[in-house]
C-alpha cells in the first residue's frame, strides 16, 4: 500500500495546455505539500495545506492552483503550460505542520512541456 | 529566511569505506529540526535521519550517523561501510518548527565497486 501516491508519474504535454497532477496519502497526516524539483535537482516549496486550509503559498505563478478536497488529497492544476514548467513535482505529507515531523514523499511526477 | 548549503556537489567513495557529506545552515532560531534525505536514481525521496536541535546527542540510524555542531551551524552525514545501494543524491534539509522544509542543493554520491 503506497503511503503517498501521485498520478501520473510521467506527463508530456504541449505548451499552452492545462494539466492536473493528483496526490493522495493514506497515512492520516494533517499536512500536505507540493514541491518542485528543477533540472539542477533543487527542491523548492510551492504550496502547503493543513487540514484542507492553504497555509503556504510561495511565489508561484498564478497559473498553478492547488486544490484540497479533503485532508487526504492535494491536487495541482496548471494552466497554460510553459516550457519552464518542465520539472519533477513532488507531493509530500507530514503528520503535523509544526513540530519538525519529517515528510513522506510521493514518487514524483516528471512533467515535460514541449 | 533559513538557508541550507551543501558545498560538495559530487563525491565518490569505494565500497565498504566511510564518507562524510557536509551541510551548513543559517538561522536565528534556537529550536529547529534537521534532516538528511536520499534520492536514488528511482527519484523517490527517502528520509535517512532526523536530528532535533535541542538534543545534543547525535542521531544514528544503522550505518548512517550525523555530526551536529549547533554553534557552528553544521550538520554532516557520515555513511559507514558504504554500499552500492547508497549511490544517490543526498539532501540536507532544515525545518523551523512551525515552518516548511528548506532543502540544500544536494550532493551526488557515487559508490564505486
Amino acid at each position: 500500500d503506497t503511503a503517498v501516491s501521485q498520478t501520473p508519474k510521467y506527463l508530456v504535454t504541449q505548451m499552452g495546455n492545462d494539466k492536473s497532477i493528483k496526490c493522495e496519502q493514506n497515512l492520516g497526516h494533517d499536512t500536505m505539500y507540493w514541491y518542485k524539483q528543477d533540472s539542477k535537482k533543487f527542491l523548492k516549496i510551492m504550496f502547503s495545506y493543513n487540514n484542507k486550509e492553504l497555509i503556504i503559498n510561495e511565489t508561484v505563478p498564478n497559473r498553478f492552483s492547488p486544490k484540497s478536497p479533503d485532508k487526504a488529497h492535494l491536487n495541482l492544476h496548471i494552466n497554460s503550460l510553459e516550457l519552464g514548467d518542465s520539472a519533477v513535482y513532488f507531493c509530500a505529507s507530514s503528520q503535523r505542520f509544526a513540530g519538525g515531523y519529517g515528510y513522506t514523499f510521493g514518487s514524483g511526477t516528471r512533467l515535460t512541456v514541449v | 529566511a533559513q538557508t541550507v548549503t551543501q558545498s560538495q556537489p559530487e563525491m565518490s567513495v569505494q565500497e565498504a569505506e566511510t564518507v562524510t557529506l557536509s551541510c551548513t545552515y543559517d538561522t536565528s532560531e534556537s529550536n529547529y529540526y534537521l534532516f538528511w534525505y536520499k534520492q536514488p536514481p528511482s527519484r523517490q525521496m527517502i528520509l535517512v535521519i532526523r536530528q532535533e536541535a535541542y538534543k545534543q546527542q547525535n542521531a544514528t540510524e544503522n550505518r548512517f550517523s550525523v555530526n551536529f555542531q549547533k554553534a557552528a551551524k553544521s550538520f554532516s552525514l557520515k555513511i559507514s561501510d558504504s554500499q552500492l545501494g547508497d549511490t544517490a543524491m543526498y539532501f540536507c534539509a532544515f525545518n523551523n518548527a512551525g515552518n516548511m522544509l528548506t532543502f540544500g542543493g544536494g550532493t551526488r554520491l557515487m559508490v564505486k565497486p
